[in-house]
C-alpha cells in the first residue's frame, strides 16, 4: 500500500485568504484524488488529478475555488481560495493502487478551520 | 446514479458482542464494495472490499462483509467487539475503483 502524507496537518484561517495543501505518496501513481469532509459529514470527491492533464472536477466545485496541480506522479496541491466558514472540512487526498488498481489509499487529512 | 444508504448513524455495543453495521448500495452495473474505518484524527484505512468472486470477504482486524446482490447490501460484521474498533466506519461504492461514492458514514462506540 502507499503511503501518504498531507500538510498542514491542520491550520486556522482567516475570511478571505486561501490554504494550499500539499499530498506527497511514497510510490508514483497515476490517479490522485481530492476529498472534502464536512463536519459530522461523509466524504465527497471534489476532483480528480492526473499528471499532465487538467484536474476534472465534479459537479459543484470548480477550478477557480479549488485548483489543484499535479506536476510528478508522487505530488499534488489543492488550494481552497477565498476562504469563507462553511469551507472549515478536513481535506483528504487518496491515490490509486496503480494501473486497474480498484482500491484507494488514503492520506491523514487536513482539517481546515475558517473564522 | 450510484449512492449508498448506512442504516444508523450510531451503533452502541458492549465489549465482545457482535457488530452489525448496515450498508445498501444502488448501482446500474455491478459495483465494487469497500469498508474504510476512520480513527478519530486519522486518515481512512480500508477494511475490506468486494470486487468479485467470493460473496463473503474477510478484512483486517476480524471484520467480514458479505455482498448480497438480491438484498442490494454489503453489511459489516464481526462477531466480537473490542474497545479499539470504536471509531467511524464508512461504506463505498464504484463502478471501477475510482470515484468512490461514500455513505454518511456510523459511528460504532463499544462498551465495557
Amino acid at each position: 500500500s502507499a503511503v501518504i502524507s498531507q500538510k498542514p496537518s491542520r491550520d486556522i484561517c482567516q475570511r478571505g485568504t486561501s490554504l494550499t495543501i500539499q499530498c506527497q505518496v511514497d510510490s508514483q501513481v497515476t490517479m490522485m484524488f481530492w476529498y472534502r469532509q464536512q463536519p459530522g459529514q461523509s466524504l465527497t470527491l471534489i476532483a480528480t488529478a492526473n499528471q499532465g492533464s487538467e484536474a476534472t472536477y465534479e459537479s459543484g466545485f470548480v477550478i477557480d475555488k479549488f485548483p489543484i496541480s499535479r506536476p510528478n506522479l508522487t505530488f499534488s496541491t489543492l488550494t481552497v481560495s477565498n476562504l469563507s466558514p462553511e469551507d472549515s472540512s478536513i481535506y483528504l487526498c487518496s491515490v490509486d493502487a496503480g494501473p486497474g488498481a480498484d482500491t484507494q489509499y488514503f492520506g491523514p487529512g487536513t482539517r481546515l478551520t475558517v473564522l | 446514479a450510484q449512492s449508498v444508504t448506512q442504516l444508523g448513524s450510531h451503533v452502541s455495543v458492549s465489549e465482545g458482542a457482535l457488530v452489525l453495521l448496515r450498508c445498501n448500495y444502488s448501482s446500474s452495473v455491478p459495483p465494487y464494495l469497500f469498508w474504510y474505518v476512520q480513527y478519530p484524527n486519522q486518515g481512512l484505512q480500508l477494511l475490506l472490499k468486494y470486487t468479485t468472486g467470493a460473496t463473503l470477504v474477510k478484512g483486517i482486524n476480524g471484520f467480514e462483509a458479505e455482498f448480497k446482490k438480491s438484498e442490494t447490501s454489503f453489511h459489516l460484521t464481526k462477531p466480537s467487539a473490542h474497545m479499539s474498533d470504536a471509531a467511524e466506519y464508512f461504506c463505498a461504492v464504484s463502478d471501477t475503483g475510482t470515484a468512490l461514492i461514500f455513505g454518511k458514514g456510523t459511528t460504532l462506540s463499544v462498551s465495557s
